[in-house]
């Protein structure tokens, strides 16, 4: 089946640096890939939508200067958390689909990020 | 309103019984719907999708669509202790944007 692999799978940065999230389509081609970000014991929140070739997509109440998202290919997405503050300690994920296939969204294995 | 919602739960229930997981949708446009389980910690791993009314089965678990309704359910047979997680509903809406519901807790009690 479909594989998105993220990395890193853990990271933790100062206050003020930024950190860039990979976010990969190995065995397939995702025109559009998806950012969340989940808090501990709350849902998945969209935070944006990644489309190949274009500006992302974001959802109401998120920076799109602090959390730059680019999708340089087919195949890869990036998400870079600028001038990182602790509020953005979170759990980042990805997900993307097989434009060819039927069988849903296949997540990353989420990014870990504390900022301290 | 919310895009999708869920209840919370925690929603227990013994080993071997059904548990019935249930959510609503907003935008009548969607097209595909699709259940995901998370554990603690880990990303959300696809358990089915669904895209017509009516069920569709896959071993224990059942989905079912109601599109006049506005409504998706998953049941679990025979639901096993493995089976505790929390239970995301996701839609894929007619702007082909992906939003979950904010999960049921599941337990299933040995």
């Amino acid at each position: 089946g479909a594989v998105v692999s993220q990395h890193p799978s853990w990271v933790i940065c100062k206050s003020g640096t930024s950190v860039k999230i990979e976010c990969r389509s190995l065995d397939f081609q995702a025109t559009t890939m998806f950012w969340y970000r989940q808090f501990p014991k709350q849902s998945l929140m969209l935070m944006a939508t990644s489309n190949e070739g274009s500006k992302a997509t974001y959802e109401q109440g998120v920076e799109k200067d602090k959390f730059l998202i680019n999708h340089a290919s087919l195949t890869l997405s990036t998400l870079t958390v600028t001038s990182a503050h602790p509020e953005d300690s979170s759990f980042y994920i990805c997900s993307a689909r097989d434009s060819q296939g039927l069988d849903g969204y296949t997540f990353g294995s989420g990014t870990r990020l504390t900022v301290v | 309103q919310k895009e999708v919602e869920q209840n919370s739960g925690p929603l227990s229930v013994p080993e071997g019984a059904i548990a019935s997981l249930n959510c609503t949708y907003s935008d009548r446009g969607s097209q595909s719907f699709f259940w995901y389980r998370q554990y603690s910690g880990k990303s959300p791993e696809l358990i089915m999708f669904i895209y017509s009314n009516g069920d569709k089965e896959d071993g224990r678990f059942t989905a079912q669509l109601n599109k006049a309704s506005q409504y998706v359910s998953l049941l679990i047979r025979d639901s096993q202790p493995s089976d505790s997680a929390t239970y995301l509903c996701a839609v894929n809406t007619a702007g082909n944007q992906f939003y979950f519901g904010t999960g049921t807790s599941l337990t299933v009690i040995p």
